[in-house]
């Protein structure tokens, strides 16, 4: 069974420029989050889909973030335009039942770096 | 708000001595908690979990007690190998509110030599 795949592994882009990340989840998943590790610190949540709805966007940081999941397949991450604090790395998460006690099965990450 | 706390790395251990990597956790629900590894070059794994007070976690070698008069979750390995060189994250997930997402701590470099 494959895992949960991002791409690109790695951005580089400049200030005022528009990226897209791609997130698969495992398959039949109907779960999806989206974190961030930003410079070395701790991984923050950004959002969490449950099928193609947003059921929490709460750790999204600004309006130049949207996240999409149509389909409630893949999903993708665009940052538009994107600034220097937005570098960092991006995970996506997937996990097949809701709640505080089940495992999330995470992507090996984008790093993004915005210069 | 829930908040998880770990101890600073890098860690730098020989290979064959013992592991103890701190968590301390803030929580105003009953979470579960979790350690999660990453490997050089690979994504987030689980490396185990406790859903609920007094339970242990292990898995590989390592172990952790969840402590609820604690509220500590402190990952430990009696021998560590080269091979568990990585970085380690503590994190907490609850149901307070709908979207059970993880909430982690910075994380902690450990480095095994040999």
């Amino acid at each position: 069974e494959a895992g949960v795949t991002q791409f690109p592994s790695h951005s580089v882009i400049e200030k005022g420029q528009t990226v897209t990340l791609r997130c698969d989840p495992i398959s039949g998943h109907d779960n999806l989050y989206w974190y961030r590790r930003v410079m070395g610190k701790e991984i923050k949540f950004l959002l969490h889909f449950v099928k193609e709805s947003k059921q929490d966007e709460s750790g999204m940081p600004n309006n130049r973030f949207l996240a999409e999941r149509t389909g409630g397949t893949y999903s993708t991450l665009k940052v538009q335009p994107a600034e220097l604090e937005d570098s960092g790395v991006y995970f996506c998460a997937s996990s097949q039942l809701e709640g505080w006690t089940y495992e999330q099965y995470f992507g090996p990450g984008t790093r993004l770096t915005v210069t | 708000g829930n908040s998880v706390t770990q101890m600073e790395g890098p860690v730098t251990l020989s290979e064959e001595a013992f592991l103890t990597i701190n968590c301390t956790y803030t929580a105003t629900g009953y979470p579960s908690l979790f350690w999660y590894v990453q490997y050089p070059g690979e994504g987030l794994q689980l490396l185990l979990k406790a859903t609920k007070a007094d339970d242990k976690g292990s898995n590989k070698g390592f172990e952790a007690t969840y402590r609820k008069e604690t509220t500590s979750f402190h990952l430990e390995k009696g021998s560590v190998q080269v091979s568990d060189s990585a970085v380690y994250f503590c994190a907490l997930s609850d149901g307070v509110d709908s979207s059970y997402k993880l909430i982690f701590g910075s994380g902690t470099r450990l480095l095994v030599r040999p």
